[in-house]
Protein backbone atom coordinates (compact mmCIF):
# COMPACT_ATOMS: atom_id res chain seq x y z
CA UNK A 1 0.00 0.00 0.00
CA UNK A 2 1.26 3.23 -0.95
CA UNK A 3 2.35 5.18 1.91
CA UNK A 4 3.49 8.48 0.00
CA UNK A 5 0.94 9.23 -2.89
CA UNK A 6 1.81 12.15 -5.79
CA UNK A 7 -1.26 11.88 -7.68
CA UNK A 8 -0.39 14.00 -10.35
CA UNK A 9 2.09 12.01 -12.91
CA UNK A 10 2.77 15.43 -14.85
CA UNK A 11 2.83 19.06 -14.34
CA UNK A 12 2.85 21.81 -17.73
CA UNK A 13 4.27 25.48 -16.70
CA UNK A 14 5.11 28.49 -17.98
CA UNK A 15 8.63 29.97 -17.73
CA UNK A 16 8.36 32.27 -15.33
CA UNK A 17 5.52 31.38 -13.83
CA UNK A 18 4.38 29.20 -10.55
CA UNK A 19 5.20 25.24 -10.45
CA UNK A 20 3.29 23.68 -7.46
CA UNK A 21 3.52 20.06 -6.61
CA UNK A 22 1.82 18.10 -4.20
CA UNK A 23 2.32 14.99 -1.83
CA UNK A 24 0.21 13.25 0.25
CA UNK A 25 1.05 10.66 2.80
CA UNK A 26 -0.41 8.06 5.36
CA UNK A 27 0.71 7.59 7.81
CA UNK A 28 0.82 9.83 11.00
CA UNK A 29 4.15 8.84 11.90
CA UNK A 30 6.18 9.94 9.73
CA UNK A 31 7.85 13.40 11.03
CA UNK A 32 10.43 14.39 8.08
CA UNK A 33 9.81 14.81 4.59
CA UNK A 34 12.00 15.41 1.76
CA UNK A 35 11.87 16.56 -1.87
CA UNK A 36 14.03 15.29 -5.00
CA UNK A 37 14.70 15.81 -8.46
CA UNK A 38 15.76 13.76 -10.82
CA UNK A 39 17.00 14.35 -14.33
CA UNK A 40 17.06 11.16 -17.32
CA UNK A 41 20.02 8.69 -16.56
CA UNK A 42 21.02 10.62 -13.32
CA UNK A 43 20.05 9.58 -9.56
CA UNK A 44 17.74 11.59 -7.72
CA UNK A 45 19.49 15.10 -5.79
CA UNK A 46 18.33 16.46 -2.63
CA UNK A 47 16.10 19.84 -2.70
CA UNK A 48 14.84 20.67 0.04
CA UNK A 49 13.27 19.21 3.36
CA UNK A 50 10.94 20.13 5.97
CA UNK A 51 10.29 18.52 9.79
CA UNK A 52 7.34 18.15 11.55
CA UNK A 53 7.44 20.61 13.56
CA UNK A 54 7.64 23.38 11.32
CA UNK A 55 4.77 24.41 8.38
CA UNK A 56 6.85 26.14 5.75
CA UNK A 57 11.04 25.80 4.64
CA UNK A 58 12.47 27.87 2.20
CA UNK A 59 15.54 27.66 -0.28
CA UNK A 60 15.71 30.52 -2.55
CA UNK A 61 13.39 29.40 -5.37
CA UNK A 62 12.03 26.26 -3.73
CA UNK A 63 9.43 26.64 -0.49
CA UNK A 64 8.00 23.47 0.72
CA UNK A 65 4.96 23.93 2.95
CA UNK A 66 3.57 21.30 5.48
CA UNK A 67 -0.35 20.80 6.28
CA UNK A 68 -0.12 18.31 8.68
CA UNK A 69 -3.73 17.72 9.45
CA UNK A 70 -4.49 16.99 6.23
CA UNK A 71 -1.19 14.96 5.79
CA UNK A 72 -0.85 16.93 2.94
CA UNK A 73 2.80 19.07 1.35
CA UNK A 74 3.80 20.75 -1.62
CA UNK A 75 6.79 22.18 -2.83
CA UNK A 76 6.47 25.79 -5.24
CA UNK A 77 9.06 26.40 -7.29
CA UNK A 78 9.07 30.55 -8.13
CA UNK A 79 9.64 31.53 -10.66
CA UNK A 80 9.63 28.43 -13.19
CA UNK A 81 12.64 28.36 -14.96
CA UNK A 82 13.58 25.85 -17.51
CA UNK A 83 15.99 23.99 -15.45
CA UNK A 84 13.75 22.85 -13.22
CA UNK A 85 12.15 20.10 -15.85
CA UNK A 86 12.96 17.28 -14.05
CA UNK A 87 10.53 14.11 -12.08
CA UNK A 88 9.96 15.38 -8.59
CA UNK A 89 10.13 13.00 -6.35
CA UNK A 90 8.40 13.25 -2.69
CA UNK A 91 9.78 11.24 0.30
CA UNK A 92 8.44 10.29 4.30
CA UNK A 93 10.18 8.96 6.88
CA UNK A 94 10.04 8.81 10.55
CA UNK A 95 12.90 10.03 11.79
CA UNK A 96 13.00 8.26 15.55
CA UNK A 97 12.29 4.91 14.66
CA UNK A 98 12.21 4.31 10.91
CA UNK A 99 15.11 3.36 8.60
CA UNK A 100 14.13 3.75 4.78
CA UNK A 101 12.21 6.50 3.07
CA UNK A 102 9.00 6.42 1.55
CA UNK A 103 8.45 7.46 -1.82
CA UNK A 104 6.25 8.92 -4.16
CA UNK A 105 5.61 7.81 -7.36
CA UNK A 106 6.81 11.25 -8.59
CA UNK A 107 5.92 14.31 -10.84
CA UNK A 108 7.41 14.98 -14.04
CA UNK A 109 7.40 18.79 -14.26
CA UNK A 110 8.05 20.26 -17.67
CA UNK A 111 8.73 24.24 -17.48
CA UNK A 112 8.11 25.82 -21.43
CA UNK A 113 10.25 28.31 -22.11
CA UNK B 1 31.48 15.68 -0.77
CA UNK B 2 29.24 12.65 -0.12
CA UNK B 3 29.15 9.58 -2.65
CA UNK B 4 27.54 6.85 -3.42
CA UNK B 5 28.39 5.08 -6.39
CA UNK B 6 27.35 2.21 -8.73
CA UNK B 7 29.70 -0.04 -10.70
CA UNK B 8 27.71 0.78 -14.10
CA UNK B 9 25.88 3.42 -16.03
CA UNK B 10 24.48 1.27 -18.59
CA UNK B 11 24.19 -2.87 -18.95
CA UNK B 12 23.12 -5.07 -21.34
CA UNK B 13 22.77 -8.48 -20.10
CA UNK B 14 21.19 -11.71 -21.37
CA UNK B 15 17.95 -13.40 -20.48
CA UNK B 16 19.15 -16.20 -17.61
CA UNK B 17 22.29 -14.49 -17.18
CA UNK B 18 22.80 -13.49 -13.43
CA UNK B 19 23.49 -10.14 -13.03
CA UNK B 20 25.34 -8.39 -9.92
CA UNK B 21 25.03 -4.41 -9.43
CA UNK B 22 27.18 -2.62 -7.13
CA UNK B 23 27.58 0.01 -4.97
CA UNK B 24 29.58 1.52 -2.91
CA UNK B 25 29.11 4.48 -0.27
CA UNK B 26 31.82 6.40 1.53
CA UNK B 27 29.46 7.72 4.36
CA UNK B 28 29.85 5.22 7.02
CA UNK B 29 25.78 4.62 6.35
CA UNK B 30 24.31 2.15 7.75
CA UNK B 31 21.12 2.09 6.29
CA UNK B 32 21.63 1.20 2.20
CA UNK B 33 18.56 0.57 -0.20
CA UNK B 34 18.18 -0.54 -3.67
CA UNK B 35 15.56 0.92 -5.19
CA UNK B 36 14.47 0.32 -9.07
CA UNK B 37 12.22 3.05 -11.31
CA UNK B 38 10.40 2.58 -14.13
CA UNK B 39 7.61 4.88 -16.02
CA UNK B 40 4.33 5.84 -13.86
CA UNK B 41 5.81 3.41 -11.03
CA UNK B 42 8.22 5.93 -9.33
CA UNK B 43 10.75 4.61 -6.89
CA UNK B 44 10.01 1.17 -5.83
CA UNK B 45 11.86 -0.46 -3.16
CA UNK B 46 13.70 -3.50 -3.52
CA UNK B 47 15.65 -4.39 -0.59
CA UNK B 48 17.39 -2.63 1.68
CA UNK B 49 20.07 -3.06 4.43
CA UNK B 50 20.10 -1.49 8.51
CA UNK B 51 23.54 -3.22 9.22
CA UNK B 52 26.21 -5.40 8.06
CA UNK B 53 25.06 -8.89 6.72
CA UNK B 54 21.43 -7.67 7.49
CA UNK B 55 18.74 -7.50 4.81
CA UNK B 56 15.24 -6.93 4.35
CA UNK B 57 12.60 -7.02 1.90
CA UNK B 58 11.30 -4.14 0.63
CA UNK B 59 7.96 -3.34 -2.00
CA UNK B 60 9.36 -6.01 -5.02
CA UNK B 61 11.83 -8.73 -3.70
CA UNK B 62 10.95 -11.01 -6.11
CA UNK B 63 13.79 -12.09 -8.60
CA UNK B 64 16.56 -10.18 -6.32
CA UNK B 65 18.93 -11.08 -3.75
CA UNK B 66 21.36 -8.39 -1.95
CA UNK B 67 24.67 -8.95 -0.23
CA UNK B 68 26.06 -7.10 2.31
CA UNK B 69 29.55 -7.97 3.83
CA UNK B 70 30.88 -4.84 4.30
CA UNK B 71 29.02 -1.77 5.44
CA UNK B 72 30.51 0.60 2.31
CA UNK B 73 29.37 -2.45 -0.22
CA UNK B 74 25.85 -3.04 -1.39
CA UNK B 75 25.00 -5.78 -3.78
CA UNK B 76 21.69 -6.39 -5.66
CA UNK B 77 21.76 -9.61 -7.33
CA UNK B 78 19.50 -10.79 -10.11
CA UNK B 79 19.68 -14.56 -9.85
CA UNK B 80 18.42 -15.26 -13.56
CA UNK B 81 17.71 -11.70 -15.32
CA UNK B 82 14.43 -11.46 -16.72
CA UNK B 83 13.29 -8.77 -19.83
CA UNK B 84 10.70 -7.70 -16.91
CA UNK B 85 13.89 -6.69 -14.79
CA UNK B 86 14.53 -4.42 -17.75
CA UNK B 87 14.07 -1.28 -15.46
CA UNK B 88 16.40 1.88 -14.02
CA UNK B 89 18.28 0.87 -10.68
CA UNK B 90 19.14 3.22 -7.93
CA UNK B 91 21.45 2.77 -4.83
CA UNK B 92 21.21 5.21 -2.03
CA UNK B 93 22.90 5.23 1.29
CA UNK B 94 20.88 7.01 4.37
CA UNK B 95 21.34 9.32 7.37
CA UNK B 96 18.38 9.62 9.24
CA UNK B 97 17.58 12.90 7.54
CA UNK B 98 18.61 12.94 4.35
CA UNK B 99 19.09 9.83 1.70
CA UNK B 100 21.99 10.15 -0.93
CA UNK B 101 21.66 8.34 -4.07
CA UNK B 102 24.14 6.42 -6.68
CA UNK B 103 23.86 7.82 -10.21
CA UNK B 104 21.87 4.76 -11.82
CA UNK B 105 22.33 1.76 -13.31
CA UNK B 106 20.06 1.35 -16.76
CA UNK B 107 19.86 -2.33 -17.37
CA UNK B 108 18.50 -3.80 -20.56
CA UNK B 109 17.62 -7.38 -20.54
CA UNK B 110 17.61 -8.97 -23.70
Amino acid sequence: DQQVKQNSPSLSVQEGRISILNCDYTNSMFDYFLWYKKYPAEGPTFLISISSIKDKNEDGRFTVFLNKSAKHLSLHIVPSQPGDSAVYFCAASDIVSGNQFYFGTGTSLTVIP
Amino acid sequence: DVKVTQSSRYLVKRTGEKVFLECVQDMDHENMFWYRQDPGLGLRLIYFSYDVKMKEKGDIPEGYSVSREKKERFSLILESASTNQTSMYLCASSSPSEAFFGQGTRLTVV
